[in-house]
């Protein structure tokens, strides 16, 4: 069975930080994109960020740029996201997924699958 | 503020047929493949639809997509009462440089 389990999380104070990791198992994470997307209730779904199958190559939201640290360990099947400076406004409900990079257009699709269950992040001052 | 523009709800009694709208522009839609997702509380979005209105696996044929230019619409036919959940659009945007998502439509099973 493929899927992806998730861990890290939690309540934390503005400005702290907080590492989710992201395990995938039956298949080879190292081959393929991995995305972080987060959802906010009442505000939808939000891509966060994106790391290359290599990871040679990152990419992070607008809204966290700077403050975000996407990373994978491919002898573990993992996929991690480090967030600092946490605000208020971080709080959602953070999925990891797989990613597909479309090679002969140079851009990533838009289908992720499978998805973590998801993990909350509480941000309180 | 989403780009990709959804109605926030929708609703249908069991057995109808309804229809979710995801309106957006020349560097979205109009230029590369929708994908649909479907959010249960508790869970991660399952991918429902992608590429060229292909179904992911496991999704029943009640469920179609389809586009023209820049409007993609997600149809549910014989609609169930576990069909009640919130439907996302999605897809590569230009300007973001990203996967760009709608605004998300609940659906309601009257």
């Amino acid at each position: 069975e493929v899927y992806l389990l998730q861990s890290g999380g939690g309540s934390v104070q503005t400005g702290e930080s907080l590492r989710l990791s992201c395990v995938a198992s039956g298949f080879n994470f190292g081959s393929f994109a991995g995305a972080w997307v987060r959802h906010i209730p009442g505000k939808g779904l939000e891509w966060v960020a994106t790391i290359s199958g290599s990871g040679g190559s990152t990419y992070y939201a607008p809204s966290m740029e700077g403050r975000l640290t996407v990373s994978r360990d491919k002898s573990k099947n993992t996929l991690y996201l480090e967030m600092s400076s946490l605000r208020a406004e971080d709080t959602a409900i953070y999925f990891c997924a797989k990613s597909t990079y479309n090679l002969w257009n140079g851009y990533y699709e838009s289908w992720l699958d499978p998805w973590g269950q998801g993990a909350q992040v509480t941000v309180s001052s | 503020q989403s780009v990709l523009t959804q109605p926030p709800s929708v609703s249908g009694a069991p057995g109808q047929r309804v229809s979710i709208s995801c309106s957006g522009d020349s560097y979205n839609i109009g230029s590369h493949t929708v994908a649909w997702y479907q959010l249960l509380p508790g869970t991660g979005p399952k991918l429902l639809m992608y590429s060229y209105n292909q179904r992911s696996f496991g999704v029943p044929d009640r469920f179609s997509g389809s586009k023209s230019g820049t409007l993609a619409s997600l149809a549910i036919s014989g609609l169930q009462s576990e069909d009640e959940a919130t439907y996302y659009c999605a897809a590569w945007d230009d300007n973001l440089g990203a996967v760009r998502f709608g605004g998300g439509t609940k659906l309601t099973v009257l």
